[in-house]
């Protein structure tokens, strides 16, 4: 059974840092692997897609890798803003394709 | 291009009653999947539907149920409610089995 994991939980920077998000899965025998971003009582956002045969992606101030053999997935933030503030969640997606498995998020608060 | 949306936003219940929520995919996607957030808690996977048939389901009772309309747009039913059914519940659609999901704003159900 597919269970994937966020560390750390929580995570306050001050404005101006890059930080780094983990992302851990126990099942390497994954289709795809997407991050999210979720703001308090809302939907999620589609931050990356990274495909099972690519190594990362990047968008904008955003980079995510992945390591299947080692069944982790990090998501680096440059320069982040008061506006980064969210909880991020890594979701695995299954072998089949049709179910995301998602970790309990890490939620990022960014002071100004 | 119109996203997913979901409706009601809002919706309170009491236990025993039977609840129906609404999806619509996104503009040529004909893969709908559906999702319970609970408080704090990473989205679980309910089950997903692709070209008017259910694709694959998680460990949800058969009371949860739902429907994919020619339309693609989509229902989760859930009947004789629970307290713990308490929940955001989320749609997403995307292009094809297995790629990228795109989330709805939720709809938040509480039963009393």
């Amino acid at each position: 059974k597919q269970e994937v994991t966020q560390i750390p939980a929580a995570l306050s920077v001050p404005e101006g840092e890059n930080l780094v998000l983990n992302c851990s899965f126990t099942d390497s025998a994954i289709y795809n692997l997407q991050w999210f971003r979720q703001d308090p009582g809302k939907g999620l956002t589609s931050l990356l897609l990274i495909q099972s045969s690519q190594r990362e992606q990047t968008s904008g101030r955003l980079n995510a890798s992945l390591d299947k053999s080692s069944g982790r997935s990090t998501l680096y933030i440059a320069a982040s803003q008061p506006g980064d503030s969210a909880t991020y969640l890594c979701a695995a997606h299954n072998q089949a394709g049709t179910a995301l498995i998602f970790g309990k998020g890490t939620t990022l608060s960014v002071s100004s | 291009e119109t996203g997913v949306t979901q409706s009601p936003t809002h919706l309170i219940k009491t236990r025993g009653q039977q609840v129906t929520l609404r999806c619509s995919s996104q503009s040529g996607h004909n893969t709908v999947s559906w999702y319970q957030q609970a408080l704090g808690q990473g989205p679980q996977f309910i089950f997903q539907y692709y070209r008017e048939e259910e694709n694959g389901r998680g460990n949800f009772p058969p009371r949860f149920s739902g429907l994919q309309f020619p339309n693609y747009s989509s229902e989760l039913n859930v009947n004789a409610l629970e307290l713990d059914d308490s929940a955001l519940y989320l749609c997403a659609s995307s292009l094809y089995v297995g790629n990228e999901q795109f989330f709805g704003p939720g709809t938040r159900l509480t039963v009393l």
